[in-house]
């Protein structure tokens, strides 16, 4: 049972665009929710978070919108830079475990 | 160091071979993680460590995966009879305090190839 699934394998956006990538989560456990981007060849980097208790958390370029009655939350990045062009993974966690379970991932291109 | 650092960056294994690898993880972090990342797909939790007590092995996808993080520092992921199947990246990250507000670093990974 696959508890986080973004549904987008790819999604191309033009420079200075707003890019938005999904993510629905089947857990309702689910303390956090994170956004993890990932370069070729590199460990994936933590971007940013948002509580279970919280429906919004921006980050300079960088939002993340939580839905919960959906079980829905999206990354919003504005203005798109090619340099955001990478792997995103969504993921959710139980603060009490502590075991944060990641979706397959969005590749993200940023077209200059 | 600065960063997680995992070693071998690369390994290329023959089938039934055993295979270690290394993970060194930012001096002072408590938590440490271990990850299975298969092409095209999001990291798969293995095992995780709190200090060097391994707290959750559910992950481990069978008796043939080991992990041990004797001093609490440096763990070490062990596969014995490597097959096909393990062809992986194996992922590393630690953690200075629970909670998953501040996030994991990870290391660079190490890529197995089983032929």
């Amino acid at each position: 049972d696959q508890q986080v699934k973004q549904n987008s394998p790819s999604l191309s956006v033009q420079e200075g665009r707003i890019s938005i990538l999904n993510c629905d989560y089947t857990n309702s456990m689910f303390d956090y929710f994170l956004w993890y981007k990932k370069y070729p060849a590199e460990g994936p980097t933590f971007l940013i978070s948002i509580s279970s208790i919280k429906d919004k958390n921006e980050d300079g370029r960088f939002t993340v919108f939580l839905n919960k009655s959906a079980k829905h939350l999206s990354l919003h990045i504005v203005p798109s830079q090619p340099g955001d062009s990478a792997v995103y993974f969504c993921a959710g966690e139980k603060t009490s475990y502590d075991k944060v379970i990641f979706g397959p991932g969005t590749s993200l291109s940023v077209i200059p | 160091g600065a960063g997680v650092s995992q070693s071998p960056r690369y390994k290329v294994a023959k089938r039934g071979q055993d295979v270690a690898l290394r993970c060194d993880p930012i001096s002072g972090h408590v938590s440490l993680f271990w990850y299975q990342q298969a092409l095209g797909q999001g990291p798969e939790f293995l095992t995780y460590f709190q200090n060097e007590a391994q707290l959750d092995k559910s992950g481990l996808p069978s008796d043939r995966f080991f992990a041990e993080r004797p001093e609490g520092s440096v763990s070490t992921l062990k596969i014995q009879r490597t097959q096909q199947e393990d062809s992986a990246v194996y992922l590393c990250a630690s953690s200075a305090i629970q909670g998953a507000m501040v996030g994991y670093t990870f290391g660079s990974g190490t890529r197995l190839t089983v032929v």
